[in-house]
């Protein structure tokens, strides 16, 4: 039992490239989530998809986008990077309208 | 949603116990109180939660007050494994998205 996973642990991109972070979670939750933390602050929500086929927009949704490509499975895109995108991203899993929310180990992103 | 006060930082003396305080005054008849950690550079972990009794569970104790205005995690014997950056959060219970803010640093010194 993994928990959540994330790959890739760490990343380079310049601006204008394209990358997908992945997120898997093997405790069979209905719901996944996107943050970022930025240093010395908090996590900010990105997106998040209650169930399998539903996604929706955090508190900071611009610039990416998402995939719930299946109940184990959800990815984040940036389709064109930016260097106000450098953070750590961690992705979260839980079970539906509980905010007991289980997190991968981050996945650090720099864009130069 | 209520918005919660955090001290930014706080020591605690390896072995003894840290009690971390939060101030929620806003909050509303159907909101959970939420603590979360995050040691550093890695993924926030889920402490524990309580709606208006006090909770207790393996790793902390959580004491609401009685006008549920503030609450108090009580860490009863730290270790320096507890350095960590502490979340308050307060949550509709059928609202599973989760807002964190700055949270409290605290450092356990031996």
């Amino acid at each position: 039992n993994a928990g959540v996973t994330q790959t890739p642990k760490f990343q380079v991109l310049k601006t204008g490239q394209s990358m997908t972070l992945q997120c898997a979670q093997d405790m069979n939750h209905n719901s996944m989530y996107w943050y970022r933390q930025d240093p010395g602050m908090g996590l900010r929500l990105i997106y998040y998809s209650a169930s399998e086929g539903t996604t929706d927009k955090g508190e900071v949704p611009n610039g990416y986008n998402v995939s719930r490509l299946n109940k184990r499975e959800f990815s984040l895109r940036l389709e064109s990077a930016a260097p106000s995108q450098t953070s750590v991203y961690f992705c979260a899993s839980s079970v539906p309208r509980v905010s007991t929310q289980y997190f991968g180990p981050g996945t650090r992103l720099l864009v130069l | 949603d209520a918005k919660t006060t955090q001290p930014p930082s706080m020591d605690c003396a390896e072995g003894r116990a840290a009690n971390l305080p939060c101030n929620h005054s806003t909050i509303s008849g159907n909101e959970y109180v939420y603590w979360y950690r995050q040691i550093h550079s890695q993924g926030p972990q889920y402490i524990i939660h309580g709606l208006k009794n006090n909770e207790t569970n393996e790793m902390a104790s959580l004491i609401i007050t009685e006008d549920r205005k503030s609450s108090t995690l009580i860490l009863p014997h730290a270790t320096l494994r507890d350095t960590a950056v502490y979340y308050c959060i307060v949550r509709v219970g059928d609202d599973y998205k989760l807002s964190f803010g700055a949270g409290t640093t605290v450092t356990v010194r031996a």
